[in-house]
Parts: C-alpha cells; structure tokens; sequence
C-alpha cells in the first residue's frame, strides 16, 4: 500500500507568493519521521526540512515551513515569498519505527514551476 | 559534509548483462538504501543494508541483489540486465540513530538497449 501519497503532479506559483505542497502519509507507528526533499533539474536531492511525530510545534527552516497536522495524517510544505531557484521536484518521505533500523518511503513528487 | 559517490553518473548496457552499480560513503553511515527514480512513481526503494553483510529488500527487489562486504561501499547488481530497468538509479546513506535525513549521491542513469 502506498504509505507517502502526494496528489499534486505539477503546481504553478508567481514570484514572490507562497505555495503550499501537499503529502498525506499512512503509518500505525506512534513513532516516525517525516521529510522534504527538493531534486532540481540537475538531479541532485537536498534535504530541506524535517517533523517528528512528537513534536508540537510546526518545523521551520528559512523560508521552508511543514504544515504538520497529526491527525489528518498530512504533512504540506509550505514555501514562503517563492523564487525562481525554488523551481524543482519536491519530495516528501517517512522513516518509522525510531529504535529499528528503518528505511524512508518517498511520495511520487510534485514539480514546482515558479513564474516570474 | 557528507559524500556519497555514485561511480558512474551515465551508463549504457546491452540487454542481458551483468551490470554493477557502486556506491561509497565516507562519513562512516551503517544505513546504505539503493532506490531507482522514474518519472511519476517517485522514488521507490530496492534494498537498504543496516551493517556489513546485512540487506533488507525493499519495495522492487525484483531482478536485483547487492552486496555490502565494506561498511563505506554499497554495491547494487543487475544480474541479467533487461530494458524495463532502465532508470535513474541513487545511492543514499545515513546514521542508524533516530529519524535521521538520508544522504544522496548524484545518481546513475542506466539506459539498457
């Protein structure tokens, strides 16, 4: 079953504004991790931001924001005052089970296009 | 910083081959994961390895195996090569404590003919 669902194919935003991308995610662990990745068109993948199931408050980074709603299972990203470097494939993934040797399951993406 | 070195960025294989696919890190990570990227599917994992010697399969096991006999290199093969595995092939590493985020190599792109 797919546990990382992301049902944004491709989203536009204008310069300047914010865009939320949306990940919804499937686990019965108490305990797990959740990530955003950016792969621009040179392949590489970055490692934006991360939200433990137990934290409480939404994780920050710079300009990157994780809209962490637990009981809905989801997980947006959201990406303030966009620009045109933010233009890429963004990710979302989870690792579960904090003390096992876990691997991490990404979403199929989202392909960000910022217009200027 | 981290490196994760993936051997070859390009590759071009003929039908049937034995392909090797290598991967080395140098930050000394137990967790080394192999995913193939295609577009639409995302990234999905083939097998991940926690320690030397030890591999778990992932999602697409299939018409693959790897081999870990060194903790800073992660090998993935292709036993007999065959067109639908044609892809864009990462390499990852990452500590074994907690939810810790996953290091990246730069990626193989396979093309099998």
């Amino acid at each position: 079953a797919q546990k990382i669902t992301q049902t944004q194919p491709g989203m536009f935003v204008q310069e300047k504004e914010a865009v939320t991308l949306d990940c919804t995610y499937d686990t019965s662990d108490q305990s797990y991790g959740l990530f955003w990745y950016k792969q621009p068109s040179s392949g590489e993948m970055i490692f934006l931001i991360y939200q433990g199931s137990y934290d409480e408050q939404n994780a920050t980074e710079g300009r990157y924001s994780l809209n962490f709603q637990k009981a809905r299972k989801s997980a947006n990203l959201v990406i303030s005052a966009s620009q045109l470097g933010d233009s890429a494939m963004y990710f979302c993934a989870m690792r579960e089970g904090f003390y096992n040797n876990n691997d991490m399951r990404f979403g199929a993406g989202t392909r960000l296009t910022v217009k200027p | 910083d981290v490196k994760v070195t993936q051997s070859s960025r390009y590759l071009v294989k003929r039908t049937g081959e034995k392909v090797f696919l290598e991967c080395v890190q140098d930050m000394d990570h137990e967790n080394m994961f192999w995913y193939r990227q295609d577009p639409g599917l995302g990234l999905r994992l083939i097998y991940f390895s926690y320690d030397v010697k030890m591999k778990e399969k992932g999602d697409i096991p299939e018409g693959y195996s790897v081999s870990r006999e060194k903790k800073e290199r992660f090998s993935l093969i292709l036993e007999s090569a065959s067109t639908n595995q044609t892809s864009m092939y990462l390499c990852a590493s990452s500590i074994t404590t907690g939810f810790s985020p996953l290091h990246f190599g730069n990626g193989t792109r396979l093309t099998v003919t």
